[in-house]
């Protein structure tokens, strides 16, 4: 059964820093895998999709990559903003395109002004 | 726009009384899918539909029922609520696989409380 998890599970910053949110998964064989952030009490916001043929996806001041071998994503956040504070989720889905999605727990960033 | 939509948002009601929470889409995708939140366990995967009339269990199905009559709508039924089922709903939708990206897109959620 796919297991993801997310470290830190924590993380306080100040404003400007890069920084790098790790997303781990125990099958190697998915689909594709997502990046989400959830600000709280809301809903998710899709910020990256990496389907399982790709190596890495940009949007702006985010990057992410995939190594599926090693069953392993990172989202880079560079000059990290106060309003980039929320929950940041990762979800695979697995290469059965039937099979349901997994998440993992998140990582709570913090970005202080 | 394209969106998720689900109703209602926020929902109190008793054990046992039966409830429904809609979600529609308007993005014609294939892919749907039911998800609750939990603090501690995080996003768990009640149902999911593959198209219409074609629907499997996730991870959490016990205590959940949906139907997949028309593209646009998955509802999430509870016939018996219990208090084990507050938590916050999500609903989700992709496109189907002959597309080759597959971004999976979020309801705003409803939040539901059994007493």
């Amino acid at each position: 059964k796919q297991e993801v998890t997310q470290i830190p599970a924590a993380l306080s910053v100040p404003e400007g820093e890069n920084l790098v949110l790790n997303c781990s998964f125990t099958d190697s064989a998915i689909y594709n895998l997502q990046w989400f952030r959830q600000d709280p009490g809301k809903g998710l916001t899709s910020l990256l999709l990496i389907q399982s043929s790709q190596r890495e996806q940009t949007s702006g001041r985010l990057n992410a990559s995939l190594d599926k071998s090693s069953g392993r994503s990172t989202l880079y956040i560079a000059a990290s903003q106060p309003g980039d504070s929320a929950t940041y989720l990762c979800a695979v889905r697995g290469d059965n395109y039937g099979q349901n999605f997994v998440f993992g727990p998140g990582t709570r960033l913090s970005v202080l002004p | 726009e394209a969106q998720v939509t689900q109703n209602p948002r926020y929902l109190i009601t008793v054990t046992g009384k039966k409830l429904t929470v809609t979600c529609s889409q308007n993005m014609n995708h294939e892919y749907m899918s039911w998800y609750r939140q939990d603090p501690g366990l995080g996003l768990r995967q009640i149902y999911y539909s593959m198209n219409v009339e074609v629907t499997d269990k996730g991870d959490v199905p016990e205590g959940y029922k949906v139907s997949r009559k028309e593209k646009r709508n998955f509802p999430l039924i509870l016939e018996s609520p219990s208090p084990n089922q507050t938590s916050l709903y999500f609903c989700a939708s992709s496109p189907g696989q002959s597309r080759s990206y597959n971004e999976q897109f979020f309801g705003p959620g409803t939040r539901l409380t059994v007493l």
